[in-house]
């Protein structure tokens, strides 16, 4: 059964360091999402992402962050400069589209902690 | 804005019995939908069961069941016959079916539940 996979598993980097946060959605889907929870913390919506732009970010998603996809399979997030308040569980989703229906099926994260 | 609360940071089951997750959101619009995933322990996420809010009739997936209260605004997760493998955090979520909103795509979570089923 296809599934969204996300690399790194865990990234640990030092502060005022970017990072890529890499994801490879489901071949055929169209929409793609990140969400990041906080320990302890609800999962919080990102950015949402579709034909090659973004349709809707959240309060969170600054200037520090982009979204690319690359190469048509991998879907990335960017932090440009890392703050220690970054520490955080990070999902990618992804579903075929938006219609009554289609589901957002989510990868394992990425565990990012900065020191 | 659009807000889930998941009022149970944990719940435990023995196997074989029943078990029901609240949750409840707050929203002003009059069409959506309800979700519930689960996230066993260094998992991904999966959908458990999905309920639209135009339908007055539950969701019912095997031993999942919802109780959907549009008036009260609570969404809550019968597990039926609990196994051990429904250990797991388990999230309420919620998400417009405005097209014309800008909040269309995004999942709003509540807090979660770890739900701990004991053999």
């Amino acid at each position: 059964e296809p599934e969204v996979t996300q690399t790194p598993s865990h990234q640990v980097t030092q502060m005022g360091q970017e990072v890529i946060l890499r994801c490879v959605p489901i071949s055929n889907h169209l929409y793609f999402y990140w969400y990041r929870q906080i320990l302890g913390q609800k999962v919080e919506f990102l950015v949402s992402f579709y034909n090659n732009e973004i349709s809707e970010k959240s309060e969170i998603f600054d200037d520090q962050f982009s979204v690319e996809r690359p190469d048509g399979s991998n879907f990335t997030l960017k932090i440009r400069s890392t703050k220690l308040e970054d520490s955080a569980m990070y999902f990618c989703a992804s579903s075929e589209a938006l219609k009554r229906g289609h589901e957002q099926f989510f990868g394992p994260g990425t565990r990012l902690t900065v020191l | 804005a659009q807000t889930v609360t998941q009022s149970q940071p944990e719940m435990s089951v023995q196997e074989a019995e029943t078990v029901t997750l609240s949750c409840t959101y707050d929203t002003s619009e009059s069409d959506y939908y309800l979700f519930w995933y689960k996230q066993p322990p260094s998992r991904q996420m999966i959908l458990v069961i999905r309920q639209e809010a135009y339908k007055q009739q539950n969701a019912t997936e095997n031993r999942f069941s919802v109780n959907f209260q549009k008036a009260a605004k609570s969404f809550s997760l019968k597990i039926s016959d609990s196994q051990l493998g429904d250990a797991a955090m388990y999230f309420c979520a919620y998400r417009s079916a405005n097209i014309w909103g800008t909040s269309y795509g995004k999942l709003t979570f509540g807090q979660g539940t770890i739900l701990t089923v004991h053999p």
